[in-house]
């Protein structure tokens, strides 16, 4: 069973049309959630990071929400330079320093002018 | 704004065959991590580096990698004899706490 599920696996909206992607997770002890975004043939790039339910963070048109159980990437207006696959990672307490990130398989998002 | 760089972007390379993926971390990173993304799948967790040695790894990383640090800046990747299977994106990523910054990548195609 997928420690973090993505979902929908791809979206495609017309430009202004405001949307959520959401990332559910099942883990022991969450030490973190990640958002990234990845373009084609390039490295994932860092977004936000959540650490409690509860918390919000929001960066120019995304805002990422977590609860226990799931996350939310709420896209507003987006513009067609928003396309891209974002993708959910979470870390887990494993009592090292240096934990690695499990990943979902990400939402593949199109943004139609 | 600092970045984590990769070399080469494109290893072609014959099973069997050793090969060495290099990474520049930002400079005052101390965690060091590499994953891999198999064309079409998703990002998965090799291991982790800290302190010159390793702190976690995962299944996939078995005997034939090894990761070190030779020189105090570069964190090095070996596949010592590699498979068809190998053939994917090789990230190396950096961070000071918990957010991981990610290198652009080498696509390693074994054949």
């Amino acid at each position: 069973e997928d420690q973090v599920t993505q979902s929908p696996e791809a979206l495609r909206l017309q430009e202004g049309e405001s949307s959520s992607l959401n990332c559910s997770y099942t883990v022991s002890g969450l030490r973190g959630l990640f958002w990234y975004r990845q373009d084609p043939g390039k490295g994932p790039e860092f977004l936000f990071t959540l650490y409690s339910a509860g918390e919000e963070k929001e960066k120019e048109r995304l805002k990422a929400t977590l609860t226990k159980k799931e996350s939310f990437l709420h896209i507003t207006a987006p513009k067609p330079e928003d396309s891209a696959t974002y993708l959910c990672a979470v870390q887990e307490y494993s009592g090292g320093g240096a934990d690695g990130l499990t990943f979902g398989k990400g939402t593949h998002l199109i943004i139609q002018p | 704004e600092p970045e984590v760089t990769q070399t080469p972007s494109h290893q072609v390379t014959q099973m069997g065959q050793e090969v060495i993926l290099r990474c520049v971390p930002i400079s005052n990173h101390l965690y060091f991590y590499w994953y891999r993304q198999i064309l079409g799948q998703k990002v998965e967790f090799l291991v982790s580096f800290y302190n010159n040695e390793i702190s976690e790894k995962s299944e996939i990383f078995d005997d034939q990698f090894s990761v070190e640090r030779p020189d105090g800046s570069n964190f090095t990747l070996k596949i010592r004899s590699t498979k068809l299977e190998d053939s994917a994106m090789y990230f190396c990523a950096t961070a000071t706490g918990n957010e991981q910054y990610f290198g652009p990548g080498t696509r390693l195609t074994v054949t």
